[in-house]
């Protein structure tokens, strides 16, 4: 049973350029969280897909979209790449209706110079 | 901004001890939940306990939750070196659909 998917591990982008994360949720799951996290700092919670629909937003300008896929898998894509956006990104997928526990990926660690 | 604040920032014991760690929130949740992430890696679930309960237990792990005074504690018996990770308190707040951490206390073992 595969667990959360995530893709790249590892990515280095310059300022201004756009970026795309991907990843595939554990199988059964029907939800995607994507979240945000700094160095020593707790995971920021971007949005949430549920049934192809960004269902919750957090905080994030709209350079901060995404999708997700009949499949259930989704995508991050962020837009004009800012020094701040370096970070490890996380993907959690859960069960609709589960009491929400998240199982999350690896995450992708983006760099950008 | 984030809903869980835990305490303290970073715990330091010996292999053997205890280990206490306090997460305080805000707003009237659903469920708490405990998550541990080794450096730089994805996070892993502990143990999550509803609103309405006031303890839970699994193997180690001891959680308490106090929805009077917005708080939880999680209890780690035992530690071990291998306990080194940061743990994370998530909430899951009524009316919404996303669970929200807090800053993590970073919890070093010493063998």
């Amino acid at each position: 049973d595969a667990g959360v998917t995530q893709s790249p591990t590892h990515l280095i982008k310059t300022r201004g350029q756009q970026v795309t994360l991907r990843c595939s949720p554990k199988s059964g799951h029907d939800t995607v969280s994507w979240y945000q996290q700094a160095l020593g700092q707790g995971p920021q919670f971007i949005f949430q897909y549920y049934e192809e629909e960004e269902r919750q937003r957090g905080n994030f300008p709209d350079r901060f979209s995404g999708h997700q896929f009949p499949n259930y898998s989704s995508e991050l894509n962020v837009n004009a790449l800012l020094l701040g956006d370096s970070a490890l990104y996380l993907c959690a997928s859960s069960l609709s209706g589960s009491l929400s526990r998240l199982f999350f990926g690896s995450g992708t660690q983006l760099s950008v110079l | 901004s984030q809903q869980g604040e835990e305490d303290p920032q970073a715990l330091s014991i010996q292999e053997g001890e205890n280990a206490t760690m306090n997460c305080s929130y805000k707003t009237s949740i659903n469920n708490l939940q405990w998550y541990r992430q080794n450096s730089g890696r994805g996070l892993v679930h502990l143990i999550l306990i509803r609103s309405n309960e006031r303890e839970k237990h699994s193997g180690r792990l001891r959680v308490t939750l106090d929805t009077s005074k917005k708080s939880s504690s999680l209890l780690i018996t035992a530690s071990r070196a291998a306990d080194t990770a940061s743990y994370f308190c998530a909430t899951d707040n009524t009316g919404g659909f996303k669970t929200i951490f807090g800053a993590g206390t970073r919890l070093f073992v010493k063998a």
